[in-house]
């Protein structure tokens, strides 16, 4: 699976749009990009996921760029709740496993 | 709609000692994972089962630790003679492999503390 790369911490006003980069250069044709967060003590949550096209779900979007190799997790509106960890994750649609990263530490702020 | 339950949520004990875990998957979920979660860390994969077949193991899964889906619904989890090294989070994942994509859904996890 190709390796991810994030930046370790970021910080948002609350209400504001987190954009969250996850560079992936090596990644093939058939890998997908998963996006999960973890709030402290929690297990990790799905958010959203894509293999070409910009997708987007209740939680958040995911924008692909048109050579795959990187994306941006957004949150529209982000409140106190979304302070977490991030991990954008790479793999081929039938992998049996995920391999977590350090991932982005997001603080949503007032 | 249930999502992933786990059994218990925190355990504490002393070393030497055997701990199981148990998890509950989505309802008709085929996949099951657990995975291993130290502090600061992102969890690592031990394990998963297709149905009740143990289809792959980590080199993290020591001969203490043993893993069943007896009938491809809940699963177990059990650590022999722990050691302090073995406390952590231990997080089971479910998913239904269909379509191409096969997205995992996590338990809250148990948390381990060996004394």
């Amino acid at each position: 699976d190709a390796k991810t790369t994030q930046p370790t911490s970021m910080d948002c006003a609350e209400g504001r749009a987190a954009n969250l980069p996850c560079n992936h250069s090596t990644i093939s044709g058939n890998e997908y990009v998963y996006w999960y967060r973890q709030i402290h003590s929690q297990g990790p949550q799905y958010i959203i996921h894509g293999l070409k096209n910009n997708e987007t779900n209740e939680m958040a979007s995911l924008i692909i760029t048109e050579d795959r190799k990187s994306s941006t997790l957004i949150l529209p509106h982000a409140t106190l709740r979304d302070t977490a960890v991030y991990y954008c994750i790479v793999l081929t649609g039938t992998a049996s496993k995920l391999t977590f990263g350090t991932g982005t530490r997001l603080q949503v702020t007032l | 709609d249930t999502g992933v339950s786990q059994d218990p949520r925190h355990k504490i004990t002393k070393r030497g000692q055997n701990v199981t875990f148990r998890c509950d998957p989505i309802s008709e979920h085929n996949r099951l994972y657990w995975y291993r979660q130290t502090l600061g860390q992102g969890p690592e994969f031990l394990t998963y089962f297709q149905n009740e077949a143990q289809l792959e193991k980590s080199r993290l899964l020591s001969d203490r630790f043993s893993a069943e889906r007896p009938k491809g619904s809940f699963s177990t989890l059990e650590i022999q003679r722990t050691e302090q090294g073995d406390s952590a989070m231990y997080l089971c994942a479910s998913s239904q492999a269909a379509g191409g994509t096969d997205t995992q859904y996590f338990g809250p996890g148990t948390r381990l503390t060996v004394l």
